[in-house]
């Protein structure tokens, strides 16, 4: 079964200060797409960033990116220049990519991020 | 503007009761999933459907049951066979399988 780990529960920052999140997972798929999700105080969960395995390149979204290695089965994300909107629960998932039709997401445990102004 | 809706935003169930979950969607998305999550954990998948009229279990399925009649809708019944119901609920809907899940603001069911 895929398992994803997000070994810090908890993380801060300084606001404006880079902060980088990691995210391992485990499986034995060469193709599947991983997400980071971002959960703030009011519960909703809101897409961050999406990686695909099959791109090498890592995705970039505005100051949201990710350090993505395949090998290692690692998916990082790094947060620059950090406000204090983004502070949050966040979450890592992966989803292989198949055509079996039973794929479903699976989530981390989540890291809760706070930004000191 | 397109969105999930999901109500009510609270909800309390009394001992032996079923309880039922609103879910609706206007993003014409084809896919939609119904996650649990408890204090201090992530989402576990209790019931996801691809296409209306087909369903499958997740991870936690027993205790709960659902429908899917129409693309719009997924509602959730939380079953008196679930023992430990407190929790949070969120329903999440998209294009399909690796696109990414658009959320709901969620359901916060407790036991009276």
């Amino acid at each position: 079964a895929q398992t994803v780990t997000q070994s810090q529960p908890e993380m801060s920052v300084q606001e404006a200060e880079t902060v980088t999140l990691s995210c391992t997972y485990d499986t034995s798929e060469s193709d599947y797409y991983l997400f980071w999700y971002k959960q703030p105080p009011s519960r909703q969960m809101i897409l961050v960033i999406r990686q695909e395995a099959y791109k090498q390149q890592n995705a970039t979204e505005n100051r949201f990116s990710v350090n993505f290695q395949k090998a290692a089965k690692s998916f990082s994300l790094k947060i620059s220049d950090s406000q204090l909107g983004d502070a949050a629960m966040y979450f890592c998932a992966y989803i292989r990519g198949s055509n079996f039709g039973n794929e479903k997401l699976t989530f981390g445990t989540g890291t809760r991020l706070t930004i000191i102004p | 503007d397109g969105g999930i809706t999901q109500s009510p935003k609270y909800l309390f169930r009394k001992e032996g009761q079923n309880v039922t979950l609103s879910c609706e969607q206007n993003l014409n998305h084809d896919a939609m999933y119904w996650y649990r999550q408890d204090p201090g954990q992530g989402l576990r998948l209790i019931y996801y459907s691809q296409i209306v009229n087909d369903f499958q279990k997740g991870d936690i399925a027993e205790g709960y049951s659902v429908s899917r009649e129409k693309k719009e809708s997924f509602p959730l019944t939380v079953t008196s066979a679930q023992k430990n119901p407190t929790a949070f609920y969120l329903c999440a809907s998209s294009l399909g399988r690796y696109q990414p899940q658009h959320f709901g603001d969620g359901t916060r069911l407790s036991i009276l």
